[in-house]
């Protein structure tokens, strides 16, 4: 069963403009919520947590139990923002299980 | 952060032959690690967790026989994918998580070439 689903593969924004990236879940219990990104040629590294409730970069992420969502947003885009972007959920037994990745670009 | 090493960081080998990937937690101990596939411009599948000193846990759909793991210490795990053949062709990262278990750390992968 798909866990995690991120409906948008590419998304181009440009230089200064919000920027979203969409992502729902589907877990019975209570969930933990990571986005991680993957700039070019590098690994994947953490960018937040839902429970830290954190900006990094200027990402913000809020979790809506109620419409079972966890959105990644950041009010001006930067290219160097342009990178690929996963949203993870982790279950209990420390698995993470990825969305599908959106590639974000973000045009100067 | 922790950092999560991998090697080979690529491989190219015959169809038939056995490939073995390690993973290494450099600074800090994994008695869970887990073995991820990604393919080209798509998401990372996760394929099996391996535990320390007992059998790994293979996802749905993924031949134990065929990806071989074993986690042999605290700090290392390897992956063998056996009787290689081209559509084992990808990109295998693993994981493990860090203190308290807070976040994933993730390997620089390894990208398997069969031909």
């Amino acid at each position: 069963a798909q866990r995690v689903t991120q409906p948008e593969k590419l998304l181009s924004v440009f230089k200064g403009a919000p920027v979203e990236l969409k992502c729902n879940y589907s877990y019975s219990g209570s969930p933990e919520l990571f986005w991680y990104v993957q700039y070019s040629r590098q690994r994947l590294q953490l960018l937040l947590r839902h429970i830290s409730r954190e900006s990094i970069k200027g990402f913000t992420a809020d979790l809506n139990k109620g419409e079972t969502s966890f959105h990644l947003k950041k009010p001006f885009a930067q290219e160097e923002d342009s990178a690929m972007y996963y949203c993870a959920l982790r279950e209990t037994g420390n698995q993470f299980y990825f969305g599908t990745g959106t590639s974000l670009t973000v045009i100067p | 952060g922790a950092v999560v090493s991998q090697h080979p960081s690529w491989v190219i080998c015959k169809s038939g032959t056995s490939v073995k990937i390690e993973c290494r937690s450099l600074d800090f101990q994994a008695t869970t690690m887990f073995w991820y596939r990604q393919f080209p411009k798509q998401s990372l599948m996760l394929m099996a967790t391996s535990n320390e000193g007992s059998k790994a846990t293979y996802e749905q759909g993924v031949e134990k026989d065929k990806f071989l793991i074993n986690h042999a210490s605290l700090t290392l795990s390897t992956l063998t994918v056996t009787s290689a053949h081209p559509e084992d062709s990808s990109f295998y990262i693993c994981s493990a998580p860090g203190h308290y278990n807070t976040e994933a750390f993730f390997g620089q992968g390894t990208r398997l070439t069969v031909v």
